[in-house]
């Protein structure tokens, strides 16, 4: 069964910092990878897909990396900004039998200015 | 891009009545949609699974009479939660896949119940 975690689970930074969030995967035989962004009491809203054959995806300041072998996947967010402040969920979406998804509990991210 | 949409996207409601989700597709055809259960600072719980035209499947531990799942429709998969009681409140989030154009799940914007 696939578990998707993600650390840290909170973070609070001052604006202007790069981020790294983290995602690991315990089943690497994956379809793709997905990074969503959750505002509080909203629904998601896809920030980046990685398909299995690629190595990262890039949006803005916004950059995700996959690597399937070690199970790992990175949300690098640069020059952070109060508006990035939310919760950050990663999605696993594995090969083969039903093609659902497997989501991350999330990083609680603030950025205060 | 494929957007999904919910209706409605709060509800108060007493303990012991019906509610019903709406979940649409609304550029795309969808022949699979997902409902999903969040928790306060949880992730998204899958509840289960809805093919159009056929039963749901629902994931362990859901209980299908309580939570009411149907697919009429390419675009529209309907939740009801019946006989609502307060541990019933949740944000409930549908998503939909498009048919046979790859695995992605596009997802709404979530329904939140508060059951009194």
């Amino acid at each position: 069964k696939q578990e998707v975690t993600q650390i840290p689970a909170a973070l609070s930074v001052p604006e202007g910092e790069n981020l790294v969030l983290n995602c690991s995967f315990t089943d690497s035989a994956i379809y793709n990878l997905q990074w969503f962004r959750q505002d509080p009491g909203k629904g998601l809203t896809s920030l980046l897909l990685i398909q299995s054959s690629q190595r990262e995806q890039t949006s803005g300041r916004l950059n995700a990396s996959l690597d399937k072998s070690s199970g790992r996947s990175t949300l690098y967010i640069a020059a952070s900004q109060p508006g990035d402040s939310a919760t950050y969920l990663c999605a696993v979406l594995a090969s083969g039998g039903s093609y659902i998804p497997t989501f991350g509990r999330g990083t609680s991210l603030i950025v205060h200015p | 891009g494929a957007v999904v949409s919910q209706h409605p996207s709060r509800v108060i409601c007493k303990s012991g009545t019906s509610v019903k989700i709406e979940c649409r597709s609304l550029d795309f055809q969808a022949t699979t949609m997902f409902w999903y259960r969040q928790f306060p600072k949880q992730s998204l719980m899958l509840m289960a699974t809805s093919n159009e035209g056929s039963k749901a499947t629902y994931e362990q531990g859901v209980e299908k009479d309580k939570f009411l799942i149907n697919h009429a429709s390419l675009t529209l998969s309907t939740l009801t939660v019946t006989s609502a009681h307060p541990e019933d409140s949740s944000f409930y989030i549908c998503s939909a896949r498009l048919g046979l154009a790859g695995y992605t799940q596009y997802f709404g914007p979530g329904t939140r119940l508060t059951v009194l």
